[in-house]
């Protein structure tokens, strides 16, 4: 089946300082792909879409300046997480899609820690 | 509030059923879908069920649809507590594909 890895798994980092998380599909091409955050015992709440070779598509109240998304290639985005503070440590989860009806694949995700 | 509903808590017997069940608003979503989320971990596709379909079931699992009432249930037979985890119901609107609109989530734990 469809995998999506998603890279680092857990990230500690300080204040001020960017983190970049990956998110690759690894056995299809995904022109489009989705990065959530996850707050605990929370849903997912939908932050971009990502679109290969364009700009990715933000959801109201998600800063694009703060969280820079790059999909330059079919298999992978990614998301940056610029001056980073402590009310961005949250878990944060990419999908992957394959067109298919069961084409949303999940990352593992990624625990950020910012102190 | 959220468009999509559950209830936040179940705690089941092992060996019993577990009904878990959401409530959704966008009546065009053309696919249901449950996840499955354990401690630290992504989500994992169970199941989804096409809105024109009532009922489907796949080993252990089955998922009711009233599209009536917007009530997605995800009945889980002989309950194991390697089922202990956060189940989430997500609908997907035919007006923005991929989008996936979640609940809350239904902490499920099992108890021997």
């Amino acid at each position: 089946g469809a995998v999506v890895s998603q890279h680092p798994s857990w990230v500690i980092c300080k204040s001020g300082t960017s983190v970049k998380i990956e998110c690759r599909s690894l056995d299809f091409q995904a022109t489009t792909m989705f990065w959530y955050r996850q707050f605990p015992k929370q849903s997912l709440m939908l932050m971009a879409t990502s679109n290969e070779g364009s700009k990715a598509t933000y959801e109201q109240g998600v800063e694009k300046d703060k969280f820079l998304i790059n999909h330059a290639s079919l298999t992978l985005s990614t998301l940056t997480v610029t001056s980073a503070h402590p009310e961005d440590s949250s878990f944060y989860i990419c999908s992957a899609s394959n067109r298919g009806v069961d084409g949303y694949t999940f990352g593992s995700g990624t625990r950020l820690t910012v102190v | 509030g959220e468009d999509v509903e559950q209830s936040l808590f179940l705690s089941v017997r092992e060996g019993d059923s577990s009904v878990i069940n959401c409530t959704y608003t966008d009546s065009s979503s053309t696919y249901l879908y449950w996840y499955k989320q354990e401690p630290g971990a992504g989500l994992q596709l169970l199941t989804y069920i096409f809105s024109n379909m009532d009922m489907k079931q796949d080993q252990r699992l089955t998922v009711l649809l009233n599209k009536k009432d917007k009530h997605l249930s995800l009945r889980i037979a002989d309950t194991q507590t390697g089922d202990s985890a956060i189940y989430f119901c997500a609908e997907s609107p035919t007006d923005s594909w991929g989008k996936l609109q979640f609940g809350a989530g239904t902490q499920v734990v099992v108890t021997p």
